[in-house]
C-alpha cells in the first residue's frame, strides 16, 4: 500500500547549519508530494509541494526535489536558523494524505 | 482569505461521553478531510467530505462520525469516547482532493 517513511528525529542542529531530512514513500503512480511544518500547539502549515517528477519546491529557503528514480522527496536548507525548530511531515496524496512519521528539528544559537 | 478555523481549540470530556468538532473551510473549498494526530500513531486519516458527501473514510470504528453542510462546513463526532481517542484532532480543506490541502490549528481533546 502507499507509506512515507522519513528519517526519525530528533534532529539537532547549530545555527547556520546544513539540513537534511530524508523522505521516501510508496505509491501507485506519481501522487503530489509535500512537506507539511507544525510549530508547538499549532497545526500543519504547508511548506512546499511538487506535483510532478523533477519538480523542485521551495519556499523559506527550504527545498525538495521530486525524485522518481529514487521515489525520495529529501527536505534541504542551507542554512538553519533557530525559528526552524518545529516538527517536519513529509505527505503524499491520493485519496488521502499519507503522512511520515514527522522529523523534530532542533536548532541551537 | 480567513484560513480553515476549528472549534473548539480545547476540549475535556470523560469516557463514555460523546463530543463534536467544529470545521469551517476556506471560503470556495468544497472538500474537507479530517485527520487525528497522537504521539503514538502519528497522523493519521479519518474521512473526507464533499459537497455533502463522505468521499473516504480511514480505519476507524463506526464511533468516529462527519457530515459536512451546504456551505461546507464540516463536523466530526466521537460517540462512546475512550482514553485512547485523546489527540489532537485536524482538519483540512482544499478545492478537491487531489489539491494542496489546508490545515486548521486542530482540536485538543483530553478524554479523562
Amino acid at each position: 500500500g502507499n507509506s512515507v517513511t522519513q528519517m526519525e528525529g530528533p534532529v539537532t542542529l547549530s545555527e547556520e547549519a546544513f539540513l537534511t531530512i530524508n523522505c521516501t514513500y510508496t505509491a501507485t503512480g506519481y501522487p503530489s508530494l509535500f512537506w507539511y511544518v507544525q510549530y508547538p500547539g499549532e497545526g500543519l502549515q504547508l511548506l512546499l509541494k511538487a506535483t510532478k517528477a523533477d519538480d523542485k519546491g521551495s519556499n523559506k529557503g527550504f527545498e525538495a526535489t521530486y525524485r522518481k528514480e529514487t521515489t525520495s522527496f529529501h527536505l534541504e536548507k542551507g542554512s538553519v536558523q533557530v525559528s526552524d525548530s518545529a516538527v517536519y511531515f513529509c505527505a503524499h496524496a491520493g485519496n488521502m494524505l499519507t503522512f511520515g512519521g514527522g522529523t523534530r528539528l532542533m536548532v541551537k544559537p | 482569505k480567513a484560513g480553515v478555523t476549528q472549534t473548539p481549540r480545547y476540549l475535556i470530556k470523560t469516557r463514555g461521553q460523546q463530543v463534536t468538532l467544529s470545521c469551517s473551510p476556506i471560503s470556495g473549498h468544497r472538500s474537507v478531510s479530517w485527520y487525528q494526530q497522537t504521539p503514538g500513531q502519528g497522523l493519521q486519516f479519518l474521512f473526507e467530505y464533499f459537497s455533502e458527501t463522505q468521499r473516504n473514510k480511514g480505519n476507524f470504528p463506526g464511533r468516529f462520525s462527519g457530515r459536512q453542510f451546504s456551505n461546507s462546513r464540516s463536523e466530526m463526532n466521537v460517540s462512546t469516547l475512550e482514553l485512547g481517542d485523546s489527540a489532537l484532532y485536524l482538519c483540512a480543506s482544499s478545492l478537491d482532493l487531489t489539491d494542496t490541502q489546508y490545515f486548521g490549528p486542530g482540536t485538543r481533546l483530553t478524554v479523562l
